[in-house]
């Protein structure tokens, strides 16, 4: 069965550059959120759309802003990026908005140095 | 705002014993979802509960939500060292909100 897909699976910057993150969400999925978890950390929402939309706003930096686009696909763009930016983004998807349970990529591990 | 939170965070058994993570939420619910995430890993849709009072078992994984629908608990049975992860819960309040997990290790 097709899965979240995330792009890339790796990224390294440095401090003040610019990054972007993908999700490709299962098929039929109208729903894009994105999380932020830290090492040893819970994952922290950022960002939720519902078809094409935004839904939701959690700790989200000014710094970074996302999209949903057409074909259902997110992004999300971080600029003047940070060391405390480090961490594991994930996105998740969920066909609906509210009460259904969230699939989730395999993350984009950013590391700014 | 909404918080979920999860005790114990961390949790050591031998295999073979029982292990139980208890989540709280300021607030009620609407449903709880609850998670694994495998070292190294992306968190894994486990089950939803939905009604007060409610009970699931999954196999030797058996959950429950409070009367009250702000608390709920995982409770696993003969632990094994597929068991290993940090298990979250996640509230769905005015939003879903993740607990801050228990990680659960295994002694062989």
């Amino acid at each position: 069965a097709a899965g979240v897909i995330q792009s890339p699976r790796h990224l390294i910057k440095e401090k003040r550059e610019t990054a972007t993150l993908k999700c490709y969400p299962i098929p039929r999925h109208d729903t894009v959120y994105w999380y932020q978890q830290g090492p040893g950390q819970d994952p922290q929402f950022l960002i939720s759309f519902y078809e094409k939309m935004q839904s939701d706003k959690g700790s989200i930096p000014d710094r970074f802003s996302a999209q949903q686009f057409s074909d259902y696909h997110s992004e999300l763009n971080m600029s003047s990026l940070e060391l405390g930016d480090s961490a594991l983004y994930f996105c998740a998807s969920s066909r609906g908005l509210g009460q259904e349970k969230l699939f989730f990529g395999s993350g984009t591990q950013l590391s700014v140095l | 705002g909404q918080q979920v939170m999860q005790i114990p965070q961390y949790q050591h058994v031998q295999e073979g014993e029982d292990f139980t993570t208890y989540c709280n939420s300021s607030t009620t619910l609407s449903n709880i979802q609850w998670y694994k995430q495998r070292p190294g890993g992306h968190p894994v849709f486990l089950i939803q509960l939905v009604k007060s009072g409610e009970v699931k078992k999954q196999k030797r994984l058996t959950f429950q939500f409070g009367e009250a629908k702000k608390n709920s608990s995982l409770h696993i049975t003969a632990t094994q060292t597929t068991d290993v992860g940090t298990y979250f819960c996640a509230g769905k309040g005015e939003k879903l909100t993740f607990g801050t997990g228990t990680r659960l290790t295994i002694i062989p």
